[in-house]
């Protein structure tokens, strides 16, 4: 079993609406959260990161951290064409291998006019 | 501008003959990494290396060296590709102090074996 999963989709939406991307893990020393977003032909991008459980807010987005349930989720309100990329959970466990990250597979986003 | 490079950023080459993908980091980072991206697998790392001349493998090492000799550098070498090898590559890199340890990656090179 992959230590991290994360549904690859692909997601189409139109303009406006609520995106949900989730992932889920296995390892329970985890607990660094964050979303990478990788646009077309481009390196990854750290977009948020959470410590341990909780919400965390910026701007049109919102990370989640479950721990209970393993489970971590970005919210996107109003979504905007812009927001067409490829989004990648990662996770890295405290005191961890220096620089370790553990990645999803990403999820394809497409956000239509 | 803080920035990590590499070079190529596209190669087709054929089986077996040697190549090497440079990667360089301006930010002064003690860690850097490896990582292949294949659809359906994500990204995958290959090799990283905590320190100038501390290397070690990560999740997918074979058909694959690197070496550490300089803070700031960190080439891929793929003494024989193989077809198998086509894939996008990534080169990153990490302070390694934050908790989170943000990686900071390159453009990617997308190679193709033939």
């Amino acid at each position: 079993q992959k230590e991290v999963e994360q549904d690859p989709g692909p997601l189409s939406v139109p303009e406006g609406a609520i995106v949900s991307l989730n992932c889920t893990y296995s390892n329970s020393a985890f607990q660094y959260f964050m979303w990478y977003r990788q646009y077309s032909r481009k390196g990854p991008e750290l977009l948020m990161y959470t410590y341990s459980s909780g919400n965390k807010e910026d701007g049109r987005f919102t990370a989640q951290v479950d721990k209970s349930s393993k489970y971590i989720s970005l919210f996107i309100r109003d979504s905007q064409p812009s927001d067409s990329a490829t989004y990648l959970c990662a996770m890295s466990a405290r005191g961890s291998t220096l620089g370790r990250l553990y990645f999803g597979r990403g999820t394809q986003l497409t956000v239509w006019p | 501008e803080a920035q990590v490079t590499q070079n190529p950023r596209y190669l087709i080459t054929v089986t077996g003959k040697k190549l090497t993908v440079t990667c360089s980091q301006n930010m002064n980072h003690e860690y850097m990494s490896w990582y292949r991206q294949d659809p359906g697998l994500g990204l995958r790392q290959i090799y990283y290396s905590m320190n100038v001349e501390v290397t070690d493998k990560g999740d997918v090492p074979e058909g694959y060296k690197v070496s550490r000799k300089e803070k700031r550098n960190f080439p891929l070498i793929l003494e024989s590709p193989s077809p198998n090898q086509t894939s996008l590559y990534f080169c990153a890199s990490s302070s390694g102090t934050s908790g989170y340890n943000e990686q900071f990656f390159g453009p990617g090179t997308r190679l193709t074996v033939l």
